[in-house]
């Protein structure tokens, strides 16, 4: 199976920061990595898709980059709305495998 | 507007059974493969399963291979999830999720495109 770890599994920031949460494979995963955010008690949303491409609806202050094993979510400049906890998944190979989730929270 | 809504959670002793359901709408269901997640309270998200929109196709995480079954009703845009031998370490909020994907030259790859709200199941005496 393939292993993701995510850095670092919990950050304090300011509205306004700009903020890089790292994702690593285990293995080459080429570019099928996603990105999700999930609120307190609710559902996880699909934000980025194929490591770079926002799904439909998403702002573009959300941005993904990486190839291979190490990926990166950015937020050019965090809005309250956007303190939640992120997880990245690899979709190369079943078993599908999340990161253990980065929670962003307000300084 | 897509939706998939979970049922079916309930409180379940050890050892126990229990079918959760998840309708769609808002979309063809039936071109489109769906995968079951699960969250344990306060933890990480954990694939469970998943099943390709002809249900010809099936696979399972090792932690509930032999215990759980997917399958699907195009006919009533339904995904299932029959759960058997119920352990404590079961308990979790279950969610469904649709699959957008492509087929290439090195194989089929999908995301989870939209997700369920949820339905909690609980194991416990």
């Amino acid at each position: 199976d393939i292993q993701m770890t995510q850095s670092p599994s919990s950050l304090s920031a300011s509205v306004g920061d700009r903020v890089t949460i790292t994702c690593r494979a285990s293995q080459g995963i080429s570019n099928y990595l996603a990105w999700f955010q999930q609120k307190p008690g609710k559902a996880p949303k699909s934000l980025i898709y194929a490591a770079s491409n926002l799904q439909n609806g998403v702002p573009s202050k959300f941005s993904g980059s990486g190839y291979g094993t190490d990926f990166t979510l950015t937020i050019s400049s965090l809005q309250p709305e956007d303190f939640a906890t992120y997880y990245c998944q690899q979709y190369n190979s079943y078993p599908l495998t999340f990161g253990q989730g980065t929670k962003v929270e307000i300084k | 507007e897509v939706q998939l809504v979970e049922s079916g959670g309930d409180l379940v002793q050890p050892g126990g059974s229990l079918r959760l359901s998840c309708v769609a709408s808002g979309f063809t269901f039936g071109s489109y493969s769906v995968n079951w997640v699960r969250q344990a309270p306060g933890k990480g998200l954990e694939w469970l399963s998943y099943i390709s929109h002809t249900a010809e196709v099936a696979y399972y995480a090792d932690s509930v291979k032999g215990r759980f079954t997917i399958s699907r009703d195009n006919a009533k845009n339904s995904l299932y999830l029959q759960m058997n031998s119920l352990r404590a370490e079961d308990t979790a909020v279950y969610y469904c999720t649709r699959d957008e994907g492509f087929c290439g030259s090195s194989g089929c790859y999908r995301w989870a495109d939209y997700w369920g709200q949820g339905t909690l199941v609980t194991v416990s005496s």
